[in-house]
């Protein structure tokens, strides 16, 4: 089967920067997603990264190391509005999308 | 455009009920998928679609069953509900399946089986 490791929790001061950093091991790879969900609402897409490095979207930011199986997003300028779920997701070698448990972030003031 | 819509968004069932968990896209994407998100355990797999007239098992299939006569719809049963498929069910779709597909999630369903 497939395993993906990330934190459970984490908390942070608004206007900080927190790093959530995703492990995993795979059959195969085929990209790796980051997705973000508010409690009670459906995940939404955040970012994709198939090739190493570092991709960035605004406040956010996702790096990949294909050969240390290793992943990270980057949230910025933490708002409250942040404060959520954060889902890394593994495509596998049958472009299947296995998930991990998730991320909770908490913003405070 | 409503993009995935699912139905029911709550249900309470008695153990041993049928139960069809609706879902419906009107993107065109080719791809349909069915997950539960269960509390430390993430999201999983449980059937999917990679077009019309074709599914396939994830990796928690066992007392679910789903069809796909359309490309808009792929519907979830329970045949005979447990209290362990008590869960969140979120439908979700892309456009192929494979590649750089992103995949998109309906709302979800909140099923308890008691």
């Amino acid at each position: 089967g497939q395993n993906i490791d990330q934190p459970t929790e984490m908390t942070a001061t608004e206007g900080a920067i927190v790093q959530i950093n995703c492990t995993y091991q795979t059959s195969g790879f085929n990209g790796l997603f980051w997705y973000q969900q508010h409690a009670g609402e459906a995940p939404t897409f955040l970012s994709y990264n198939v090739l190493d490095g570092l991709e960035e979207k605004g406040r956010f930011s996702s790096f990949l190391s294909r050969s240390k199986g290793y992943s990270y997003l980057l949230l910025k300028e933490l708002q409250m509005k942040d404060s959520a779920s954060y889902l890394c997701a593994v495509r596998d070698g049958d472009y299947k999308l296995s998930f991990g448990a998730g991320t909770t972030v908490t913003v405070r003031a | 455009i409503a993009g995935i819509t699912q139905a029911p968004t709550s249900q309470i069932l008695a153990a041993g009920r049928r139960m069809t968990l609706r879902c419906t896209q009107d993107m065109r994407h080719n791809a349909m998928y069915w997950y539960r998100q269960d509390l430390g355990l993430g999201l999983r797999l449980i059937h999917y679609s990679n077009t019309a007239g074709t599914t396939g098992k994830g990796e928690v299939p066992d007392g679910y069953s789903v069809s796909r006569a359309n490309t808009d719809d792929f519907p979830l049963t329970l045949a005979s509900a447990v209290p362990s498929q008590t869960s969140v069910y979120f439908c979700a779709s892309s456009e192929e399946g494979g590649g750089t597909d992103t995949q998109y999630f309906g709302p979800g369903t909140r099923l308890t089986v008691l």
